[in-house]
């Protein structure tokens, strides 16, 4: 039973560069949630979604970050023309459904040079 | 929004030795979970705890919904204890984990 993954664990992007991280869901959840961690902070939401939908994105910043979570594959979420201070961990966790527990992928690190 | 405060901030144990962290919340609680977030980074799932006690091993949480807190205790301190612990409830729509600042464990032999 494989648990959340993340992909990929590590990404060095220049300034101005795309970030794409991926994530996959517990087999048998169709719930998504992303989450920034910078460093020595505790873990901020960014985004919830389902297959399809977003429900919840009222962590995202409004320019630059998009994510999704098509019918088919993993979840996605992309930072376009990154700075210097998009630097951070980004975790990925899953659900069966809303409200249930939550477990968590290893985690992206982006390091922006 | 959902108010989540840890203490204490930082706590430094030799091993073998007991600690209990504190979760306060400032609303009520649907969805509770403690973590432990390893030195590498890695967040691992200690307890789904909305209300009552469970126990682990050497660990074991218990909630009070009714008074808004939730403690974690753990027992016999062992030097893998040592990571940030984080305490995280779900806000009233649903839709995220709102997260404590956490503790740092450090437990030294």
């Amino acid at each position: 039973n494989a648990g959340v993954m993340q992909n990929p664990r590590h990404l060095v992007r220049r300034r101005g560069q795309e970030a794409r991280l991926r994530c996959s869901p517990m087999k048998g959840h169709s719930h998504v949630y992303w989450y920034r961690q910078l460093p020595e902070e505790g873990l901020k939401f960014m985004v919830y979604l389902q297959k399809e939908n977003i429900i919840d994105e009222s962590g995202m910043p409004k320019e630059r970050f998009s994510a999704e979570f098509p019918k088919e594959g993993p979840s996605i979420l992309r930072i376009q023309q990154v700075v210097r201070g998009d630097s951070a961990a980004y975790f990925c966790a899953s659900s069966p459904w809303t409200g249930d527990e939550a477990f968590f992928g290893q985690g992206t690190r982006l390091t922006v040079v | 929004g959902i108010q989540v405060e840890q203490s204490p901030p930082d706590l430094i144990l030799q091993e073998g030795a007991n600690s209990t962290l504190r979760c306060n919340f400032s609303d009520s609680v649907n969805n509770l979970q403690w973590f432990h977030q390893n030195p590498w980074g890695q967040l691992i799932n200690l307890f789904y705890i909305p209300s009552g006690t469970k126990q682990n091993g050497r660990l074991s949480a218990t909630t009070v919904a009714t008074e808004r807190y939730s403690l974690l205790y753990i027992s016999s301190s062992q030097t893998t204890d040592s990571g940030v612990y984080f305490c995280a409830l779900l806000n009233q729509a649903g839709t995220a984990l709102i997260f404590g600042k956490g503790t740092t464990l450090s437990v030294s032999s």
